[in-house]
């Protein structure tokens, strides 16, 4: 089983500001089989990133995603009032099951 | 529009069962494989179960592995989750989602609560 470590675990920023999240595999994932999501208080995760780098439909283009074999990064290059919220990173493809990173709060300083 | 809304959620005692469903619309469910996601409550998400688009692949977690099972119906774009001897451990939102790479949607959750 691959284990996604997430850190760091809260990050306190201000609007306007940069905020880059980590996740990183216990084994390698395979073909960047990894997806970023967002979730607010409440409601149901929102697909962001797939692919590791690929930005789903209706993504805005302050995020972005990179990475490989074992450390991906999501990076929000200025953070707007609606990106305060907890992200995920998940892996998936041809080895099951397919775990989630525990979160990264981001949350006004 | 993609929609993806479950039901079936509900209280049900220490050993139960329920069946979960997940009715599509907006796109046509046998194009996709669909993938069943819980969250205990205040805790992140939990991959539980995958189903391929066409109904001949299934993958479980460990913590469910013998005694959930998911199945599909593409005449109906729905999506199930029988769940059998439940534990208390099993509490929490169950969301139904939709395609791998990439996800084309998920559904709003339905709370299952195992309790006594």
């Amino acid at each position: 089983e691959i284990v996604l470590t997430q850190s760091p675990g809260t990050l306190s920023l201000s609007p306007g500001e940069r905020a880059t999240l980590s996740c990183r595999a216990s084994q390698s994932v395979n073909s960047n089989f990894l997806a970023w999501y967002q979730q607010k208080p409440g409601q149901s995760p929102r697909f962001l990133i797939y692919g590791a780098s690929i930005r789903a439909a209706g993504t805005p283009d302050r995020f972005s995603g990179s990475g490989s074999g074992t450390d991906f990064t999501l990076t929000i290059s200025r953070l707007e009032p609606e990106d305060f919220a907890v992200y995920y990173c998940q892996h998936y493809g041809n080895s099951p099951p397919w775990t989630f990173g525990q979160g990264t709060k981001v949350e006004i300083k | 529009e993609v929609q993806l809304v479950e039901s079936g959620g509900g209280l049900v005692q220490p050993g139960g069962s329920l069946r979960l469903s997940c009715a599509a619309s907006g796109f046509a469910l046998s194009n996709y494989a669909m993938n069943w996601v819980r969250q205990a409550p205040g805790k992140g998400l939990e991959w539980i179960s995958y189903i391929s688009s066409g109904g001949t692949t299934m993958y479980y977690a460990d913590s469910v592995k013998g005694r959930f099972s998911i199945s599909r119906d593409n005449a109906k774009n729905s999506l199930y989750l029988q769940m059998n001897s439940l534990r208390d451990e099993d509490t929490a939102v169950y969301f139904c989602v939709g395609g791998v790479h990439p996800v084309v949607g998920w559904g709003q959750g339905t709370l299952v609560t195992v309790s006594s």
